[in-house]
């Protein structure tokens, strides 16, 4: 079937650091690619996401990077703050209106 | 606006039991899902609907029913519940197939 495959698992940085979240997916139909951070006993929301005909998509300090040819795209985050402590997901879309997910990646920014 | 609403928030069900999990949308979405959430696992989708009366099969459906009866709700039924359904459920809903998804809070299911 198809997947995405996320990585790392976990991530620790210092605050003002840069933190870079990576995903690969198997489906070459796939053509939307959101992400989507978790906080602790909440839902997941939408924090940035990118379709197939742009390479690169920025807000302020988040970045999302799409290389369509190798079935990869990347989430970029600057001058990281401890409030962006939280678990990230990528997704792709399937057929059918379906995202499927990656693994996720548990960021921690120390103060 | 509410958004996405899931009830109840926590559950403990005896093996064998059944609930349903509600979930309400007031933001006329016409698409709403269905997923479980185990650690290391991300979110699997265990079913969907797209549109009023309509539902189909996710990646884990088994030991799962859905249904869709008006546009605003859509309920998750477990019929006899087994340990291994022990996970953190989220509904979420969206406007079309390539837009984003509104999360609920999810609700918190152990099955002893």
């Amino acid at each position: 079937g198809e997947n995405v495959e996320q990585h790392p698992s976990t991530l620790s940085v210092q605050e003002g650091d840069s933190a870079v979240i990576k995903c690969t997916y198997s489906d070459s139909a796939s053509n939307y690619f959101p992400w989507y951070k978790q906080e602790l006993g909440k839902g997941p929301q939408l924090i940035i996401d990118i379709r197939s005909n742009v390479g690169e998509k920025k807000d302020q300090r988040i970045a999302v990077t799409l290389n369509k040819t190798a079935k990869h795209f990347s989430l970029h985050i600057t001058e990281t703050q401890p409030e962006d402590s939280a678990v990230y997901f990528c997704a792709a879309n399937i057929q059918g209106g379906k995202l499927i997910f990656g693994q996720g990646t548990e960021l921690s920014v120390k103060p | 606006n509410a958004g996405v609403t899931q009830t109840p928030k926590f559950r403990v069900l005896k093996t064998g039991q059944s609930m349903t999990l509600l979930c309400a949308q007031d933001m006329n979405h016409e698409y709403m899902y269905w997923y479980r959430q185990d650690p290391g696992m991300g979110l699997r989708l265990i079913h969907y609907s797209v549109g009023e009366g309509t539902t189909a099969k996710g990646e884990v459906p088994d030991g799962y029913n859905v249904s869709r009866l008006k546009k605003q709700n859509f309920l998750l039924g477990l019929e006899s519940a087994a340990p291994s359904q022990t996970s953190v459920y989220f509904c979420a809903s969206s406007y079309g197939r390539v837009h984003e998804q509104f999360f609920g809070p999810g609700t918190r299911l152990t099955v002893l």
